[in-house]
């Protein structure tokens, strides 16, 4: 499979617990950017890489949320301390570099959720 | 600041006759917009795109959708529509600048009747 990876699909966790979600783009895409899907809404955007360089960065990422991507390959996102309001989807999607037009490929998802 | 908006949370059709999910855009300069489709627990799977030229892209699965930059309207359409069709669709505006992130609609219910 050539896709965005994600890992894991299903994140069940604690209140109060840390978690990490591994994003894998396709090959030599150096663009990557999560985007947070809640339910009954649009997916809004949180935070953008360009190779391993972090260019922008939400006002939903809170300072609990943090993002990686140390070798401008695969990416991670951590969410420390969870609270039930961090329950959702969590995507993925990745550009090739350079290209203007393309559009954005998108993983399958992590849904999360909090108890 | 970039918007799309979705005004229908949900359509009905019955199957074989056409379809139109709507998306209107308020854009600054010109509109890069993009259909993406989105079946239960799964990520978002592309359509199509109008980022310059004719004003009716075609994209996959035979939905096409028409540029209107009068109305400011970026309608997703299929002439014929099939059960397996139904799905949430999203429409989405690229943000300028350097990240070109996209800017989402609320998504649009497409339920289509046998």
């Amino acid at each position: 499979d050539t896709g965005v990876s994600q890992d894991p699909r299903h994140k069940i966790t604690k209140r109060g617990q840390n978690v990490t979600f591994r994003c894998d783009p396709i090959s030599e895409h150096n663009r990557l950017y999560w985007y947070r899907q809640t339910l009954g809404q649009g997916p809004e955007f949180l935070t953008y890489f360009q190779n391993e360089a972090q260019l922008e960065k939400s006002r939903l990422l809170s300072d609990r949320f943090s993002a990686e991507r140390p070798k401008g390959s695969f990416s991670t996102l951590e969410i420390q301390r969870t609270e039930q309001g961090d329950s959702a989807m969590y995507l993925c999607a990745s550009r090739p570099p350079r290209e203007m037009n393309t559009e954005a490929f998108f993983g399958q998802g992590t849904r999360l959720t909090v108890v | 600041a970039q918007s799309v908006a979705q005004p229908e949370d949900q359509v009905n059709v019955a199957e074989g006759n056409p379809l139109t999910v709507k998306c209107t855009y308020s854009v600054s300069g010109n509109p890069y917009l993009f259909w993406y489709v989105q079946y239960p627990n799964r990520g978002l799977q592309f359509l199509l795109k109008y980022i310059t030229g004719d004003n009716l892209v075609k994209g996959s699965y035979g939905f096409e959708a028409e540029f209107n930059k009068s109305q400011t309207s970026f309608h997703l359409k299929k002439p014929s529509a099939l059960v397996s069709d139904s799905a949430l669709y999203f429409c989405a505006v690229r943000e300028g600048g350097a990240t070109n992130k996209l800017i989402f609609g609320t998504g649009t219910l497409l339920a289509v009747q046998p």
